[in-house]
């Protein structure tokens, strides 16, 4: 069946670091890309998506481009923040307005 | 407008108990979803409805049942409470037609104890 996995975590990095956080999938057909968000005590809040290959989705500094060849939509950040720490879910659409979820990457940014 | 709503927000049961979950999607959302989310896991898809008919079942045990209403709220119903059904129950809510974007509420963490 389909399937998301995710870097293990969890990730600490410094404010104003790079962040990269590795998403593979494996999936029959072409899948919808999704990463969602969830801050600690609320639940999951769109963050961003890509419907075919080589989109990028990108939204509040984030991006992510799906790579069919490589099976992967890895989530990007130039410049983090310590308001950016949260889980990070990767998910992909499978159908039937279901969502396939990766086990989720906690990140910590520190000042 | 108002959000994807969900009640109680905590719930503390004791095992063999019966416990049900509300929902109310967004405001001309027809279609609702829930998942589990248990402690450090993403969330596993559980149902999905549309239109007060279910769409989708996930690999849950037939303890769990749902129910789509005329105003499209949702009731998520576990019988039998086991110590494995402590997590995260959110909902989410779509318009069914057009994007596939869902909309999490901020869930009610169930306790089983």
């Amino acid at each position: 069946g389909n399937s998301v996995t995710q870097m293990e975590g969890p990730v600490t990095l410094s404010e104003e670091a790079f962040l990269t956080i590795n998403c593979t999938y494996t999936a029959t057909g072409y899948p919808s890309l999704f990463w969602y968000v969830q801050y600690p005590g609320e639940g999951l809040q769109l963050l961003l998506k890509a419907t075919k290959a080589d989109d990028k989705g990108s939204n509040k500094g984030f991006e992510a481009t799906y790579r069919k060849e490589t099976t992967s939509f890895h989530l990007e950040k130039g410049s983090v923040q310590v308001s950016d720490s949260a889980v990070y879910f990767c998910a992909l659409y499978q159908g039937a307005q279901k969502l396939v979820f990766g086990q989720g990457t906690r990140l910590t940014i520190n000042p | 407008d108002a959000g994807v709503t969900q009640s109680p927000t905590h719930l503390i049961k004791t095992r063999g108990q019966h416990v049900t979950l509300r929902c109310s999607p967004i405001s001309g959302h027809k279609s609702v979803s829930w998942y589990q989310q248990v402690l450090g896991q993403g969330p596993q898809f559980i149902f999905q409805y549309y239109e007060k008919e279910e769409r989708g079942r996930g690999n849950f045990p037939d303890r769990f049942s749902a129910r789509q209403f005329p105003n499209y709220s949702s009731e998520l119903n576990v019988n039998a409470l086991l110590l494995g059904d402590s997590a995260l129950y959110l909902c989410a809510s779509n318009q069914w037609t057009g994007e596939n974007i869902q909309y999490f509420g901020a869930g009610t963490r169930l306790s089983v104890l």
